[in-house]
């Protein structure tokens, strides 16, 4: 069964540090990978998505993730924090076959706090 | 273009009440999907629906019941609420297409049930 993992339940970075969260995957063909962030009290935003090619991926607001197919992992990352980038991140995994519907699977989220 | 929408974004319901979530999406897209967020867990799918008319049962869908009748539409109802079901509800919707396609998500319904 499909499964996603984030490691990180709650990050704290001081603003203008550089930012990594981690997402792991547990699927047995090629994942079809997604990020999106929940501002407070908001619904969930696209950053960016993975589906094939090249295994980093540009997304909005400077973020940027990667794809390791030898570790199952798709983390997002950011050079620069802005304190505007609190928020909660939320890594989600899709697949490809027969019956498809188009459902992701979510992790449980990491909420990143900026410190000023 | 307004996207995704949420009707109402609040509601506060007592055990047993009942009450429907109303989803609208003006993207023409096939495909629709309820979650629920609670601390901790994530986002968690409730039910979905790949087409007007068609609906189907997601990873938590005791208590609650579906109905695509319009394309645009997508609602949710609570037949008999339990304060279990106190949570944030979202709605999203994406294209069809063989795989999988991003999804579009609304603002979300806070529902306290006391």
């Amino acid at each position: 069964a499909q499964s996603v993992t984030q490691p990180d339940i709650h990050i704290t970075v001081s603003e203008g540090a550089s930012l990594e969260l981690r997402c792991n995957y547990s699927y047995g063909a090629t994942p079809y990978l997604f990020w999106y962030v929940q501002s407070p009290g908001q619904g969930l935003q696209l950053l960016l998505k993975y589906f094939s090619g090249d295994t980093l991926v540009q997304g909005i607001k400077g973020f940027e993730a990667e794809f390791k197919r030898s570790q199952s992992s798709f983390n997002l990352r950011k050079p620069s924090v802005h304190w505007s980038d609190a928020a909660e991140y939320f890594c989600a995994v899709g697949r490809l076959g027969p019956g498809n519907t188009g459902k992701l699977i979510f992790g449980q989220g990491t909420t990143l706090q900026v410190k000023p | 273009n307004a996207g995704v929408t949420q009707t109402p974004k609040f509601r506060v319901l007592k055990t047993g009440q009942s009450m429907t979530l109303l989803c609208a999406q003006d993207m023409n897209h096939e495909y629709m999907y309820w979650y629920r967020q609670d601390p901790g867990m994530g986002l968690r799918l409730i039910h979905y629906s790949v087409g007007e008319g068609t609906t189907a049962k997601g990873e938590v869908p005791d208590g609650y019941n579906v109905s695509r009748l319009k394309k645009q539409n997508f609602l949710l109802g609570l037949e008999s609420a339990a304060p279990s079901q106190t949570s944030v509800y979202f709605c999203a919707s994406s294209y069809s297409w063989t795989g999988p396609r991003e999804q579009y998500f609304g603002p979300g319904t806070r529902l306290t049930v006391t």
